[in-house]
């Protein structure tokens, strides 16, 4: 139980373009899902919690106006990167958390989308 | 915000090797998770262990809640145990939870045949 996907795995796009990454919740269902982002070798930061049927809350210095965030339902949420350029190259990843399982803090990670901008 | 820092930063082993990896935290916390990020990215969920210590096979993890600490523990390592190990915490807001984890630098192990 507690499966995270995301799709796509790896993408490529042109600088200027938007890119949509899709984050589903396989088999419970997650009102508050959170989106990561991590440079090659490092840490993993976050950039936004991701609240079905309600605006995506920020961290500082993500802007929002980019990283378009939608939760539209118990089981998926999308970042989509829009204008996208080379510094926006990275490694995002989105997590979940099952509040209706018996640990209700722990949190599932899917596999990550590896964005290439050129 | 909390601080997360994790040692050793590298660390190289032989196979066969016992391993103690350690994470320190700046305040209380409700939630302390141990991931292996593998080699093509995915964060597997090793333990959730907020306090107390728990055993899964040869890893086991002990968290000190009041001294704001955790190990894990790595016996007998193998080639597949190599990639990074990440600590997250999130932090204790007085009984509210927002699901905010902060990771640490992370530790690279490699394990040699």
């Amino acid at each position: 139980g507690a499966v995270v996907s995301q799709h796509p795995s790896r993408v490529i796009c042109k600088s200027g373009t938007s890119v949509k990454i899709e984050c589903r919740s396989l088999d419970f269902q997650a009102t508050t899902m959170f989106w990561y982002r991590q440079f090659p070798k490092q840490s993993l930061m976050l950039m936004a919690t991701s609240n079905e049927g309600s605006k995506a809350t920020y961290e500082q210095g993500v802007e929002k106006d980019k990283f378009l965030i939608n939760h539209a339902s118990l089981t998926l949420s999308t970042l989509t990167v829009t204008s996208a350029h080379p510094e926006d190259s990275s490694f995002y990843i989105c997590s979940a958390r099952d509040v209706g399982g018996n640990r209700a803090y722990e949190q599932y990670f899917g596999p990550g989308t590896r964005l290439t901008v050129t | 915000g909390i601080q997360v820092e994790q040692s050793p930063p590298d660390l190289i082993l032989q196979e066969g090797a016992n391993s103690t990896l350690r994470c320190n935290f700046s305040d209380s916390v409700n939630n302390l998770q141990w991931f292996h990020q593998n080699p093509w990215g995915q964060l597997i969920n090793l333990f959730y262990i907020p306090s107390g210590t728990k055993q899964n096979g040869r890893l086991s993890a002990t968290t000190v809640a009041t001294e704001r600490y955790s190990l894990l523990y790595i016996s007998s390592s193998q080639t597949t145990d190599s990639g990074v190990y990440f600590c997250a915490v999130e932090r204790d807001a007085g009984g509210t939870s927002y699901g905010k984890l902060t990771f640490g630098q992370g530790t690279i192990l490699t394990v040699h045949p």
